[in-house]
């Protein structure tokens, strides 16, 4: 069964920093493309950033390019999402998602349980 | 960055009725490459976003055949021919022609009369 697990979120004051990780399991992960996407509070999805199967395309969404960085480890199966100078409004539920090819779609199958992260003081 | 305009934001529909839902984009969303990159997800309460439909009109491994999408170029349209209880959640139009941007409709949220 493929499986997306999300972890590291918490409480963090405004300015700190953040890292969440997505464990995969149940699918060779070094050939599927991911991404991370957010849901504040009551609110919809955002999409924040992608990555490509091998790790060369990374591509961020404007609000959060230059504050977070994605990335994997192809050999441990986990996806990353650093994040720094965190606002108010990054208030969220991170979910980690898997598209369904090896370049980024867009096609998300399976999305992880999420993360909750929230910033504030 | 382009933009999904959901409507209605909400709907309450009786079980065994149809249900449909609109998606407009700001921009044409047929890439060069034939496909038009229009995807429908559903979050279910309490639940995590799950994929319903892809590139228009397929659907997805799973996905009922009362769901059903249609359209083309910037006009798009989920329905539901016979609602069920276990339907209800909140819908969302997603694009993917374009990258690093892709972005969601706002949701239309599907309740049970």
């Amino acid at each position: 069964e493929v499986q997306l697990l999300e972890s590291g979120g918490g409480l963090v004051q405004p300015g700190g920093s953040l890292r969440l990780s997505c464990a995969a399991s149940g699918f060779t992960f070094s050939t599927y493309a991911m991404s991370w996407v957010r849901q504040a509070p009551g609110k919809g999805l955002e999409w924040l950033s992608a990555i490509s199967a091998t790790g060369d395309g990374r591509y961020y969404a404007d609000s959060v390019k230059g504050r977070v960085t994605i990335s994997r480890d192809n050999s441990k199966n986990i996806l990353y999402l650093q994040m720094n100078s965190l606002r108010a409004e990054d208030t969220a539920i991170y979910y980690c998602a898997k598209d369904r090819y090896n370049w980024n779609k867009g096609e998300f199958d399976p999305w992880g349980q999420g993360t909750l992260v929230t910033v504030s003081t | 960055d382009i933009v999904m305009t959901q409507t209605p934001l909400s709907l309450s529909v009786t079980p065994g009725q149809p249900a449909s839902m609109s998606c407009k984009s700001s921009q044409s969303l047929l890439h060069s490459d034939g496909k038009t990159y229009l995807y429908w997800y559903v979050q279910k309460p309490g639940q995590s976003p799950q994929l319903l439909i892809y590139e228009i009109s397929n659907r997805f491994s799973g996905v009922p055949e009362r769901f059903s999408g249609s359209g083309s170029g910037t006009d798009f349209t989920l329905k539901i021919s016979r609602v069920e209880a276990e339907d209800v959640g909140v819908y969302y139009c997603m694009q993917s022609i374009q990258l690093p941007s892709y972005t969601f409709g706002q949701g239309t949220k599907l309740e049970i009369k």
